[in-house]
């Protein structure tokens, strides 16, 4: 059964920091992963969605990393702003319709 | 752009009621899900749909029943509600499985007393 797990759980961290968020999955044989955010009351936000042959994904201040092989990947946010405090939620998808499996999120609070 | 519509937004059921919640999105996907989030547990699928008229079970689907007889429409029923039902249920759609985004939903916050 595939795992996945984030860490830190929680990060605290004074504005303009770059910080990297990690993600870790026991089953190599993924077709993609998909970082999302979510505020708190609120639905999630597709992020980035690296598919299992890309290495990495960027999207404004964002870079996602994949290593597939060692079940690894990483979330760069670069100059953080309070506005990217949220809930960041990593998650797997083996292929077929088996639904995304999603870690238990890291809780990120950019201090102003 | 609706994206993903849930309904209702929240509800407060009694042990022993049924209701439904409806799912629509407009995207023409083929791939529906539903979730529950829960505190320390995560995110965890209850079932899907890879298109219309079909359904199966994802990791924790008891107590619950879906149908899917719109390819836009993904209706989650609780048929006789429990305590441990209370949760955040999210419902998300894809067009590929895998190959394309999953989008979201805001979500539906249901308490069961």
């Amino acid at each position: 059964k595939q795992e996945v797990t984030q860490i830190p759980a929680a990060l605290s961290v004074p504005e303009g920091e770059n910080l990297v968020l990690n993600c870790s999955f026991t089953d190599s044989a993924i077709y993609n992963l998909q970082w999302f955010r979510q505020d708190p009351g609120k639905g999630l936000t597709s992020l980035l969605l690296i598919q299992s042959s890309q290495r990495e994904q960027t999207s404004g201040r964002l870079n996602a990393s994949l290593d597939k092989s060692s079940g690894r990947s990483t979330l760069y946010i670069a100059a953080s702003q309070p506005g990217d405090s949220a809930t960041y939620l990593c998650a797997v998808i083996r292929g077929g319709a088996d639904g995304l499996t999603f870690g238990k999120g890291t809780h990120l609070i950019i201090q102003p | 752009n609706a994206g993903v519509t849930q309904t209702p937004k929240f509800r407060v059921l009694k042990t022993g009621q049924s209701m439904t919640l409806l799912c629509a999105q407009d995207m023409n996907h083929e791939y529906m899900y539903w979730y529950r989030q829960d505190p320390g547990m995560g995110l965890r699928l209850i079932h899907y749909s890879v298109g219309e008229g079909t359904t199966a079970k994802g990791e924790v689907p008891d107590g619950y029943n879906v149908s899917r007889l719109k390819k836009q429409n993904f209706l989650l029923g609780l048929e006789s509600a429990a305590p441990s039902q209370t949760s955040v249920y999210f419902c998300a759609s894809s067009n590929i499985a895998g190959a394309t985004e999953a989008f979201f939903g805001q979500g539906t916050r249901l308490t069961v007393v």
